[in-house]
């Protein structure tokens, strides 16, 4: 069945560095990588995705790779700020659904 | 705001109960998701329904059911509720309901007491 795992659950990192989340899919025939962030008590919000025919985006901060032959995506977040602080999920598709993984705490350090 | 409408914002029931939680689609999309986000249980796809249609089940319990109606809103009602159901159910909406953005409502923050 579909599987989305993600990695770490929480991730601290100084304000200026970099934060890097990674997961892991099962499904071969899974074509879009959506990654959402979800501050507290709101809504989740897409913040970047990607295609399968494509290996990298980057908008401003964020980018985000994709390896299909090893089904792994990864978000990159370069020059972190505290706005930066919130819950990120990743996510695939597969038919008609978009299964999410359990979500990573980031946390920006001043 | 993303344009999509959950009513009611919190809902407090007791066990046993039934409830519906109700979600109005932006403008235009066709696709309504169902979710549900329990603590440290990132966000669980229930059920999706494109343009009237049930297209995508996920772990949905059979006390769970779901329709969209001819206007495109959506209701997912939850019986026989149990302390476990206590959660944040989310609705999101799409434009065609593949390989695309979501936009989420603000949430039902169910509890069950």
């Amino acid at each position: 069945g579909e599987n989305v795992e993600q990695h770490p659950s929480t991730l601290s990192v100084q304000e200026g560095d970099s934060a890097v989340i990674k997961c892991t899919y099962s499904d071969s025939a899974s074509n879009y990588f959506p990654w959402y962030k979800q501050e507290l008590g709101k809504r989740p919000q897409l913040i970047i995705d990607i295609r399968s025919n494509v290996g990298e985006k980057k908008d401003q901060r964020i980018a985000v790779t994709l390896n299909k032959t090893a089904k792994h995506f990864s978000l990159h977040i370069t020059e972190t700020q505290p706005e930066d602080s919130a819950v990120y999920f990743c996510a695939a598709n597969r038919d008609d659904k978009i299964i999410f993984g359990k979500g990573t705490r980031l946390h920006i350090l001043p | 705001d993303s344009g999509v409408t959950q009513t009611p914002k919190h809902l407090i029931t007791a066990t046993g109960q039934r409830v519906t939680l109700r979600c109005s689609p932006r403008s235009g999309d066709l696709s309504v998701y169902w979710y549900q986000q329990s603590l440290d249980q990132g966000l669980q796809f229930l059920i999706q329904y494109y343009n009237g249609e049930e297209r995508a089940k996920g772990n949905i319990l059979e006390r769970f059911s779901a329709q969209q109606f001819p206007d495109l809103h959506s209701e997912l009602n939850l019986s026989s509720l149990e302390l476990g159901d206590s959660a944040l159910y989310f609705c999101a909406s799409s434009a065609m309901g593949q390989a695309e953005k979501l936009f989420f409502g603000s949430g039902t923050q169910l509890s069950v007491l």
